[in-house]
């Protein structure tokens, strides 16, 4: 099974902060890489697919990059209602797996 | 408007079983493989099962595989889970999503407890 590895787990950062979560795959999925956002008590929201394409009404703040075993998602200038727990994705192979989370905290 | 809306959550004893259910609308449902995901309290996404659209592929996590069962009835849009030898760690939120291969949307999930 391929193995997600997000870094940090953990984030505190400030309204208009440019932040970076890392996406370390443990073998190679070329660009099939999802991002997702999840706020407490909601289900996770669709932001990222194919590594760095954004889906539909996401906001252009939000990017993705990468590509083989190393994927990041940025957002430029961090605004309140990004704070929330970030999660990678693999759909390269089943079974599909997810990173363990990155929780971004004020 | 996509929705999803799952059901079927419940306390439940260890050993036990049960079936979720996720009704679907605003897509042609028969078109599109779904997926499960959990999430037990306080912990991460785990991705637990997948069937393709017409129902003839399905995938399973490992920590599920021999225990739990998805199908379809793309007759009445609906996907299901039937659970079996629960156990304590099966516990979680259940969510159902379409896949495309990625999750674009998600339902708003079923609680299933398992407890004596």
């Amino acid at each position: 099974d391929i193995q997600l590895t997000q870094s940090p787990s953990f984030l505190s950062a400030s309204v208009g902060d440019r932040v970076t979560i890392t996406c370390r795959a443990s073998q190679g999925i070329s660009s099939y890489l999802a991002w997702y956002q999840q706020k407490p008590g909601k289900a996770p929201e669709f932001l990222i697919y194919a590594a760095y394409t954004l889906h539909s009404g996401v906001p252009s703040r939000f990017s993705g990059s990468g590509s083989g075993t190393e994927f990041t998602l940025t957002i430029s200038s961090l605004q309140p209602e990004d704070f929330a727990t970030y999660y990678c994705q693999q759909v390269n192979s089943y079974p599909r797996t997810f990173g363990q989370g990155t929780k971004v905290e004020i | 408007e996509v929705q999803l809306v799952e059901s079927g959550g419940i306390l439940i004893p260890p050993g036990g079983s049960l079936r979720l259910s996720c009704a679907a609308s605003g897509f042609t449902f028969s078109s599109y493989a779904m997926s499960w995901v959990r999430q037990a309290p306080g912990k991460g996404l785990q991705w637990v099962s997948a069937i393709s659209g017409g129902g003839d592929s399905t995938h399973y996590a490992d920590s599920v595989k021999g225990r739990f069962t998805i199908s379809r009835d793309n007759s009445k849009n609906t996907v299901y889970l039937q659970m079996s030898s629960l156990r304590a760690e099966d516990a979680a939120v259940y969510f159902c999503a379409r896949e495309v291969p990625q999750l674009d949307y998600w339902g708003q999930g079923t609680l299933v407890t398992v407890s004596s």
